[in-house]
């Protein structure tokens, strides 16, 4: 069974560019979140997709969007990065989606924005 | 108030030692609960998932929900120096509210 896996592991961006981070679901997950990690923080609950529409979203401007494929892998874009947008980007996965089911976290993408 | 709350230590230990991990929450409706270990640079990793109350027990691991006080803990047993990591408790509501992480280092 393959976990969930992202790209790129490392990014660097300067200040009002755009970035696409990208995710794999675990196998057979049809439901994909983002979080965003900042350093010693917990993570932050960005959005939630299921079935290709989004069905949650935490609080997070516009510039932050998501896309979710039939295949079930997913990508988040950010717009007109800002300083603050430096942070550890965690993607998960679940069969379920609902409060009773488990999330399963990929490794993370490090974006750091000069 | 924070919906969840989770001191974040650090916490250091001697090898073998129990380790006692504690969060507080706010909403007395939520009913899952998941402990997660993240190593530094690392995702998290799912290590309990519990619903409402009592207590759930995996090898050297043993999570519990007291829902009266609103309060979870994870215990680790016999602790040993690869536990050391930050370890982040979560409430399940169909999108994850975590706790700002316990860094734990257990010594040699």
């Amino acid at each position: 069974e393959t976990g969930v896996t992202q790209s790129p592991t490392h990014l660097i961006k300067t200040r009002g560019q755009q970035v696409t981070l990208r995710c794999s679901s675990q196998s057979g997950h049809n439901t994909v979140s983002w979080y965003q990690q900042a350093l010693g923080q917990g993570p932050q609950f960005i959005f939630q997709y299921y079935r290709e529409e989004e069905n949650g979203r935490g609080n997070f401007p516009p510039r932050f969007s998501g896309l979710q494929f039939p295949n079930y892998s997913s990508e988040l874009n950010v717009n007109a990065l800002e300083l603050d947008d430096s942070a550890l980007y965690l993607c998960a996965s679940s069969l379920v989606g609902t409060s009773g089911g488990a999330w399963y976290f990929g490794p993370g993408t490090r974006l750091l924005v000069l | 108030q924070k919906e969840v709350e989770q001191d974040p230590g650090p916490l250091s230990v001697p090898e073998g030692a129990i380790v006692s991990l504690n969060c507080t929450y706010s909403n007395s409706a939520f009913q899952y609960f998941m402990w997660y270990r993240q190593y530094s640079r690392k995702g998290p990793e799912l290590l309990m998932y519990t619903y409402s109350s009592g207590n759930k027990e995996d090898g050297r691991f043993t999570a519990q929900v007291d829902k009266s006080s609103k309060y979870i803990s994870l215990f680790i047993r016999d602790s040993q120096p690869s536990d050391s990591a930050t370890y982040l408790c979560a409430i399940n509501t169909g999108k994850l509210i975590f706790g700002q992480g316990t860094t734990l280092q257990v010594k040699p």
